[in-house]
């Protein structure tokens, strides 16, 4: 599977942007998705296609790739949005996901 | 409105082999650009996947994972089945089914998720 991989853990402070990177060989050419997992909940997509939000997410989320590294940004971050944030992308027909990023909003 | 549910054993032995079902609603498994997955999480892990099936019949593995698992359409027209044989304890997790949405080679996404089902292997 396609190899991605994501910063263990990003703290920020409420109403602060964070940042989640997600890195990958010639990433830049593939679509990213991100997907937010609450402690006991299933994933749920924030982000398709590198930048897209799906009917229900706030838009303080926004996605961006190039290069070899997705980013997936939360502007004005709240206490909700405390969660694991796992990217995830396509080689060819594979899928692949990050180890995931714990975000901690302190 | 998109629902999925995972249902099948929660705890099998060693060796055996897991048989998972998938059963949906809200949309068809015949429809163009539709797919439905399989995404597993170990305890305190990240999320894993495992396999695809398209609404065309195209089924994709997981490479690593490709020689023990199958995946097919259920008996009924909304359900969609995983095997995994050879089960071990280091199989042990939470498993996922997922609606998919196709847009063509890599614009592919999990859209809506099950709630999730803990299968447990061990002795």
């Amino acid at each position: 599977s396609y190899e991605l991989t994501q910063p263990p853990s990003v703290s920020v402070s409420p109403r602060q942007t964070a940042s989640i990177t997600c890195s990958g060989d010639k990433l830049g050419d593939k679509y990213v998705c991100w997907y937010q997992q609450k402690p006991g909940q299933s994933p749920v997509l924030v982000i398709y296609q590198d930048s897209k939000r799906p009917s229900g997410i706030p838009e303080r989320f926004s996605g961006s790739n190039s290069g070899n590294t997705a980013t997936l940004t939360i502007s004005g971050t709240q206490a909700m949005d405390e969660a694991d944030y796992y990217c995830q992308a396509w080689d060819s027909t594979t899928a692949g996901f990050g180890g995931g990023t714990k975000l901690t909003v302190l | 409105q998109i629902a999925l549910k995972e249902s099948g054993p929660t705890v099998v032995k060693p060796t055996q082999t897991l048989t998972l079902t998938c059963t949906f609603s809200g949309f068809s498994l015949s429809t163009h650009g539709v797919g439905v997955g399989w995404i597993r999480q170990p305890p305190g892990k990240a999320l894993e996947w495992l396999a695809l099936l398209y609404w065309d019949d195209d089924k994709r593995f997981s490479p690593s994972l490709k020689s023990r698992l199958t995946i097919t359409k259920g008996t009924s027209k909304n359900q969609v089945v995983l095997t995994m044989n050879n089960m071990d304890p280091i199989d042990t997790g939470t498993y996922y089914c997922a609606h998919l949405s196709s847009y063509g080679s890599g614009m592919n996404w999990f859209d809506s998720w099950g709630q999730g089902t803990l299968v447990t292997v061990s002795s």
